[in-house]
């Protein structure tokens, strides 16, 4: 079945480090891709998403690459602050069914210290 | 815009009884989604509504039901609640496949 792998956290940073965060996904067809993140005591955002090879989703200094050869869609970030402490999930799109429209992995936390 | 906006924030329930929660998805969006989230087992998904219908369901047993009204509101009820339905259950609505998810805050369910 479908399905997505994240790095696994956590993740720790010193602020202004770089940032990558590693996700592959199997989905049948050409799902669209996704990163959403969840700040402590709220519910999940879109930061960024892309819906075809080769494109390029950013967001608040954030970059994506579709990777269709690799099925691959990395999250980096060139320089990270402390606001940016949060869950990443990684998100392909896929056709309904048992898990949805969406196949989320179990997140990756980042937390950056000053 | 309005957000999608989910009530109650917060509920403290019994083992036992049964929860309605409310999701109110942002205007013109037809599908609404639910997951629970948890520590151990992280997001799973409940079930898609789109135009009053059911269109996907997880794998959770019965307890767990859903209904969407004409105006695209959803809710989620859960019956003969346990312990470990304890969980933040979130709401999320979409335009169509492949815009992806606009997120609700959630509700946190306790069950003591």
């Amino acid at each position: 079945g479908d399905s997505v792998t994240q790095m696994e956290g956590p993740v720790t940073l010193s602020e202004e480090a770089f940032l990558t965060i590693n996700c592959t996904y199997t989905a049948t067809g050409y799902p669209s891709l996704f990163w959403y993140v969840q700040y402590p005591g709220e519910g999940l955002q879109l930061l960024l998403k892309a819906t075809k090879a080769d494109d390029k989703g950013s967001n608040k200094g954030f970059e994506a690459t579709y990777r269709k050869e690799t099925t691959s869609f990395h999250l980096e970030k060139g320089s990270v602050q402390v606001s940016d402490s949060a869950v990443y999930f990684c998100a392909p799109s896929t056709y309904g069914g048992s898990q949805g429209n969406l196949i989320f992995g179990k997140g990756t936390k980042l937390s950056v210290k000053p | 815009k309005a957000g999608v906006t989910q009530t109650p924030r917060y509920l403290i329930k019994t083992r036992g009884q049964q929860v309605t929660l409310s999701c109110s998805p942002i205007s013109g969006h037809r599908s609404v989604s639910w997951y629970q989230q948890t520590p151990g087992q992280g997001l799973q998904f409940l079930f898609e509504y789109f135009s009053e219908t059911q269109r996907n369901k997880g794998n959770f047993p019965g307890r767990f039901s859903g209904r969407q009204f004409s105006n695209s509101r959803s809710e989620m009820n859960v019956s003969t609640l346990e312990l470990g339905d304890s969980a933040l259950y979130l709401c999320a609505s979409s335009l169509e496949w492949g815009d992806g998810y606009t997120f609700g805050s959630g509700t946190r369910l306790t069950v003591v």
